[in-house]
């Protein structure tokens, strides 16, 4: 049980170009989703948290009007990167939590790759 | 503020031989500790988390991990490495309603 999805799994996309990722859970209604970039052989970096219904919680440098969160549903969240450029390209991992899936756990999805040319 | 630190970005064992992961964390409150791995290009898969109770954690894939107060320490540890333990290790804290807090990841590589 506690799966989560993303899609796509990768993508690319030119410079100047919106791309979206969505992320689901498929077993279980997260009240919380997180969205975390990871870049080559570094950790991950909480840049959201969001909650359905209400709007995300952005970490400090995380620009929000850049990386649009929407928690539309208890098992959907969408992060649309605007305006891509190069250094947007990384990896985003997504996670779901839920006080009935595991309290304090998060369950983690595959991740996607982005890459702006 | 809580904070996690793993000491060691890469560590190298022989197949067969112990694997010991070192995570020390920092909490104000009791904490609840996770190991995750990732392998190439995938997510995060759950190895095993402390949240209360017994102190010594068992987890998938023969890991274990355990809680030393005293040390604030969350070691993780393998008794035979095998090949396909190969992979990126992450060492998480989380305490009271604050977001799950990563160490920055020991690669693990297995030598045959």
């Amino acid at each position: 049980g506690a799966v989560v999805s993303q899609h796509p799994s990768w993508v690319i996309c030119k410079s100047g170009t919106s791309v979206k990722i969505e992320c689901r859970s498929l077993d279980f209604q997260a009240t919380t989703m997180f969205w975390y970039r990871q870049f080559p052989k570094q950790s991950l970096m909480l840049m959201a948290t969001s909650n359905e219904g209400s709007k995300a919680t952005y970490e400090q440098g995380v620009e929000k009007d850049k990386f649009l969160i929407n928690h539309a549903s208890l098992t959907l969240s969408t992060l649309t990167v605007t305006s891509a450029h190069p250094e947007d390209s990384s990896f985003y991992i997504c996670s779901a939590s839920s006080p009935v899936a595991g309290a304090n756990e998060q369950f983690f999805g595959p991740g996607t790759r982005l890459t702006v040319l | 503020a809580q904070s996690v630190t793993q000491l060691g970005s890469h560590v190298s064992v022989s197949e067969g031989a112990l694997v010991l992961l070192r995570c020390n964390y920092s909490s104000s409150v009791p904490p609840y500790l996770f190991w995750y791995v990732q392998y190439p290009n995938q997510g995060l898969q759950l190895l095993l988390k402390y949240t209360t109770g017994a102190t010594l954690v068992k987890g998938i894939n023969g890991f274990e991990a355990e809680f030393k107060k005293s040390e604030t320490s969350f070691h993780l540890t393998k008794p035979s490495a095998h090949m396909s333990d190969a992979a990126e290790y992450f060492c998480a804290v989380i305490s009271g309603n604050t977001p799950l807090v990563f160490g920055k990841g020991t690669r693990l590589s297995v030598i045959a």
